[in-house]
């Protein structure tokens, strides 16, 4: 069975530039996840899908991040413009229904920017 | 009150020795209680995971104990082996249906010397 699948796995921007991450969760998973992971932190989760709908996007910073979910299986978060801070790991984990303890996490995409 | 702490930031043990991580939290309504495993490029990975209503869980050579009385578990790691060298995270989750969620510790980085 596939994991979960993430791209790009590294990316480097300039600041003010738009960047996109994509996620392909695992088969029949219905729920999924994108976090920011810093150096040396736990990840923090930025918004929660159950199918299409977006059930938590509280810790979203809405002025500049974006997310989708099209169709219920993959998803984008987009962020423009990229700000110095935005400098992370942006992890994609996706679970069955409600079993928020036990997901399963992509390898991330670690976003430069300069 | 969402938080858990965990401790210590950073830990070396030698090989064959026993590694042990501690959290601990303040929300009582926290009803699992899973740890992460996290190797460096990759995501965290679910190693272990505890109900409050139990003491004790041992999973080859990984033991979580459970202190619900003191708000305090730990993961311990017998006769550590270099392969264990990674960053382990502890998490909390609570909540109901589309409303449940989970919350990480800041992470301990295990190094185990050959």
């Amino acid at each position: 069975e596939a994991g979960v699948v993430q791209s790009p796995r590294y990316k480097i921007i300039e600041k003010k530039q738009p960047v996109a991450f994509w996620c392909n969760p695992i088969s029949g998973h219905n729920t999924l996840y994108w976090y920011l992971q810093n150096l040396g932190q736990g990840p923090e989760l930025l918004i929660r899908y159950e199918n299409e709908e977006a059930v938590d996007d509280s810790q979203l910073p809405k002025d500049r991040f974006s997310a989708e979910r099209l169709k219920g299986v993959d998803s984008t978060l987009k962020i423009q413009p990229a700000e110095l801070g935005d400098s992370a790991v942006y992890l994609c984990a996706s679970s069955l229904g409600g079993r928020v303890h036990e997901q399963y996490f992509g390898p991330g995409t670690r976003l430069t920017v300069t | 009150q969402q938080q858990v702490k965990q401790s210590p930031q950073s830990l070396i043990v030698q090989k064959g020795g026993i590694s042990i991580i501690n959290c601990a939290y303040e929300n009582t309504a926290f009803d699992y209680f899973p740890w992460y495993q996290q190797f460096p490029g990759k995501g965290p990975a679910l190693l272990i995971a505890i109900r409050p209503d139990v003491s004790e869980k041992k999973e080859g050579r990984f033991t979580i104990s459970f202190n619900k009385s003191a708000k305090q578990f730990s993961l311990h790691i017998m006769d550590s082996q270099p392969g264990d060298s990674a960053t382990y995270f502890c998490a909390a989750s609570w909540g109901s249906g589309s409303a449940r969620q989970l919350t990480f510790g800041s992470g301990t980085q295990l190094t185990v010397l050959p």
